[in-house]
């Protein structure tokens, strides 16, 4: 079983949809845990944190679900340039930093 | 300046060469990582340097020798590399070593023929 591991897609949806990811980790030593983006050939940018408590920043809501280990993403009002891969990072536990297997998003006209 | 600089973008090499991956950063981290992410795959770590010291080896080949410098930069020294160690090597940096927000440099993109 792989340590982070995300549906690969693709999700293929229309622009205004709302679509939401999981990702699912397996070492319960991991203390922080975030979103990247990546366009193709191009190197994961930072999307967002995830807190226990959840958080939100504009269209994107991200939730962290510690007893059953996993972590989630929310996309609101999709937008063409929402189109990459999302990956789901899960940090900690002996400087350990672990990239789920990462989930493509094609938005649609 | 959250940025992360590597060079050179494009590399190709024969299996007997011998070259060098650049990262630097200006942030003040204490942290960098060498990352090799394959076509449609997501970046798998390779190194962790924790205060210029090495504090991770994903148990990685020794045709591949990282070194730290100063705190700003990290070199990756190629030898004898195979055709699939064909990849793009990502750099990235944090504050500080696990659970911090990493920042990535653009990549090299390698090529070993």
């Amino acid at each position: 079983r792989k340590e982070v591991e995300q549906d690969p897609g693709p999700f293929n949806v229309p622009e205004g949809a709302t679509v939401a990811f999981n990702c699912t980790y397996s070492n319960s030593a991991s203390q922080s845990f975030f979103w990247y983006r990546q366009d193709c050939r191009k190197e994961p940018k930072l999307l967002m944190s995830v807190y226990s408590s959840g958080n939100e920043d504009g269209r994107f809501t991200a939730q962290l679900n510690r007893a059953s280990q996993y972590i989630s993403l929310l996309i609101r009002d999709s937008k063409l340039s929402d189109s990459a891969t999302y990956l789901c990072v899960a940090s900690g536990g002996y400087q350990k930093v672990t990239f789920g297997t990462g989930t493509k998003l094609q938005v649609i006209p | 300046d959250t940025e992360v600089t590597q060079t050179p973008k494009h590399l190709v090499m024969g299996m007997t060469n011998k070259k060098s991956l650049k990262c630097e950063q200006h942030m003040g981290h204490r942290a960098m990582y060498w990352y090799k992410q394959k076509a449609k795959k997501p970046p798998e770590l390779m190194f962790v340097y924790s205060y210029e010291k090495l504090s991770i080896n994903e148990s990685v080949p020794s045709r591949f020798s990282p070194e730290c410098p100063n705190s700003s930069l990290l070199n990756l020294h190629l030898h004898a590399l195979q055709p699939e160690d064909s990849a793009l090597y990502l750099c990235a940096s944090s504050q500080v070593a696990g659970g911090e927000t990493q920042y990535f440099g653009p990549g090299t993109r390698l090529t070993v023929l």
